[in-house]
């Protein structure tokens, strides 16, 4: 089965209000985590990324914490505009190295004007 | 433009028929992946390559073919032998043990 899951299939803010979009995973041998957005009919895009060693990443907008005594992993999104309207999909990778990604099966965000 | 380019964009296969995907990349990235996607679903791995003339089966690679001779192309085939091809095909490429980059993806439909 999958080791990466997320909590809803859709979640709708107002414009302008924070995200948070939740991510489990199941092996504790994950070492690598990864954000990716996805808009109808292209390709997934990188958001931000967060190796093992570390609990909370920041990039422009966007904040991955990891915790993994829960085995969770998060992705906040502040002041939500109407371009990061897509499906946000948490990846991990076991490998330690080039082997492919586990994902979750995403999560749909809607930005409520 | 560095990148990663995938063709077709759209991609018709008939029943029996065996159809290939192209995926170039221009970042010179040792490792590449093929990953297929269904409505409404995450990615998941098909096929492999971490160097050239090298590469390894994922969690669905039944009923599909890779080969890797040249660094910068990563070509998929779909054989008669996969049953229910209809989906979109996401190819990527990265660093060894770095982030993972996707092309715009093939969406493939049977007749």
């Amino acid at each position: 089965g999958e080791s990466v899951g997320l909590h809803l299939p859709t979640l709708s803010v107002q414009e302008g209000d924070n995200s948070i979009i939740n991510c489990a995973y199941s092996n504790s041998a994950s070492d690598y985590f990864i954000w990716y957005k996805q808009e109808s009919g292209k390709g997934p895009q990188f958001i931000i990324d967060i190796r093992s060693n570390m609990d909370k990443r920041q990039g422009q907008r966007v904040t991955v914490l990891l915790n993994k005594t829960v085995k969770h992993l998060s992705l906040q999104i502040a002041a939500t505009q109407p371009g990061d309207s897509a499906v946000y999909f948490c990846a991990e990778n076991m490998g330690g190295g080039a082997d492919g990604l586990t994902f979750g099966k995403g999560t749909h965000l809607i930005i409520q004007p | 433009d560095g990148g990663i380019t995938q063709s077709p964009k759209y991609l018709f296969r008939k029943e029996g028929q065996n159809v290939t995907l192209s995926c170039e990349q221009n970042l010179n990235h040792d490792a590449m992946y093929w990953y297929r996607q269904d409505p409404g679903q995450g990615l998941r791995l098909i096929y492999y390559s971490q160097i050239v003339n090298d590469f390894q089966k994922g969690d669905i690679a039944e009923g599909y073919s890779v080969s890797r001779e040249k660094k910068e192309s990563f070509p998929l085939t779909v054989t008669s032998a996969q049953k229910n091809p209809t989906a979109f095909y996401l190819c990527a490429s990265s660093m060894t043990g770095e982030t993972q980059y996707f092309g715009p993806g093939t969406r493939l439909l049977v007749l």
